[in-house]
């Protein structure tokens, strides 16, 4: 069984380009959530999609976009980035909008140059 | 608001019990987890309880909750070198909706 899987690994991007990220939910799960890990910070959640669609979001700016697939996989996408976006970008999956059991993905490093 | 606190930084000896120690805010959270983070990798689930619960042992694992304190413990019994990781608690979000609220992390060191 297929844990979250995300790409890519990583990514190096410059500031004010757009950058998007893919997760892939563990089977049997149907809600993702993406959180931001800064470098020795905890992670910080961004959003979560339930269904197709965005169901809590977190303190970040509208630039912090995403998409869930009938198929249950997601994407995180990041307009205008700055250089305060680089971080590790993690992908959680749970078996219903309660998630009371979060496995997570490795992350995508983003690096903003 | 929500938050959740940690110390920063344990050292141990391989074989000794570690101990760590978390408080959260929000009286509300009905799941608490603990996470394992190793150096460049995602986080793994270790265990979690649920807010009616005040004790759950899995394995080297023992959770205890306070929930009057807001206070929950990590125990790792007979720690070995392979634990040295960052390890994270988290809290369940006002309404259960899955939102995780997680501290800083606690650096566990295990010296052989």
């Amino acid at each position: 069984d297929a844990g979250v899987t995300q790409s890519p690994t990583h990514l190096i991007k410059t500031r004010g380009q757009q950058v998007t990220l893919r997760c892939s939910p563990k089977s049997g799960h149907d809600t993702v959530s993406w959180y931001q890990q800064a470098l020795g910070q905890g992670p910080q959640f961004i959003f979560q999609y339930y269904e197709e669609e965005e169901r809590q979001r977190g303190n970040f700016p509208d630039r912090f976009s995403g998409h869930q697939f009938p198929n249950y996989s997601s994407e995180l996408n990041v307009n205008a980035l700055l250089l305060g976006d680089s971080a590790l970008y993690l992908c959680a999956s749970s078996p219903d909008r309660g998630g009371y059991e979060q496995y997570f993905g490795p992350g995508t490093r983003l690096t903003v140059t | 608001g929500e938050d959740v606190e940690q110390s920063l930084f344990l050292s141990v000896r391989e074989g000794d019990s570690s101990v760590i120690n978390c408080t959260y805010t929000d009286s509300s959270s009905t799941y608490l987890y603990w996470y394992k983070q190793e150096p460049g990798a995602g986080l793994q689930l270790l265990t979690y309880i649920f807010s009616n619960m005040d004790m759950k042992q899995d394995q080297r694992l023992t959770v205890l909750l306070n929930k009057k304190d807001k206070h929950l413990s990590l125990r790792i019994a007979d720690t070995q070198t392979g634990d040295s990781a960052i390890y994270f608690c988290a809290a369940s979000g006002s309404g259960n909706t899955g939102k995780l609220i997680f501290g800083q992390g606690t650096t566990l060191q295990v010296k052989p």
